[in-house]
């Protein structure tokens, strides 16, 4: 079965700094998604950043990128410029191709500290 | 505005009682989803549903029980058999068939509490 880990429960990061979240997974498929989902206090879960893993290439969307490193099924996100709006609990999530099943981390806690 | 409503916000529930949570979606997405959130161990698959009058057990699945008559509703029912009901639960839905377009949408949750 596929798992989700995510071994920090919280970070903090100074505002404008910038901050890296870690996730690992494991599967034995070679074709899926990952994700990173927001949620900040309003409890609204927020897709920040996806991934496909037939792509080389790294995601980025603004502040936010991956590492995506597919032999070690690591999934890290990194903010950059980090700012007070982006405090929340963040969840990395995994979802094998074709199979519409999305399987989600504990989470971790982000402070960001003025 | 397309999106997911899930209602209430909050809900309470007695001793021994059912109650249903509603999810109701206009996004004409196939596949819908609950999932339970509790603080510390992220979000965990209740139910899920790829096709009208057809749905599968997720993870945590005892002591609940959904349907799926319409395409675009999908109510969870949390019965008298679960013990620890208090969470937070979330609904979802997404697109099926679109190649490079897989992704979840969430409602805004209800948070569900025993009186």
């Amino acid at each position: 079965a596929q798992t989700v880990t995510q071994s920090q429960p919280e970070m903090s990061v100074q505002e404008a700094e910038t901050v890296t979240l870690s996730c690992t997974y494991d599967t034995s498929e070679s074709d899926y998604y990952l994700f990173w989902y927001k949620q900040p206090p309003s409890r609204q879960m927020i897709l920040v950043i996806r991934q496909e893993a037939y792509k080389q290439q790294n995601a980025t969307e603004n502040r936010f990128s991956v590492n995506f490193q597919k032999a070690a099924k690591s999934f890290s996100l990194k903010i950059s410029d980090s700012q007070l709006g982006d405090a929340a609990m963040y969840f990395c999530a995994y979802s094998s191709s074709g199979t519409y099943k999305y399987i989600f981390g504990t989470g971790t806690r982000l402070k960001v500290l003025a | 505005d397309g999106g997911i409503t899930q209602s209430p916000k909050y809900l309470f529930r007695k001793e021994g009682q059912n109650v249903t949570l509603s999810c109701e979606q206009n996004l004409n997405h196939d596949a819908m989803y609950w999932y339970r959130q509790d603080p510390g161990q992220g979000l965990r698959l209740i139910y899920y549903s790829q096709i009208v009058n057809d749905f599968q057990k997720g993870d945590i699945a005892e002591g609940y029980s959904v349907s799926r008559e319409k395409k675009e509703s999908f109510p969870l029912t949390v019965t008298s058999a679960q013990k620890n009901p208090t969470a937070f639960y979330l609904c979802a839905s997404s697109i099926i068939g679109q190649l490079f377009n897989e992704k979840l949408f969430f409602g805004s949750g209800t948070q569900l509490s025993v009186l």
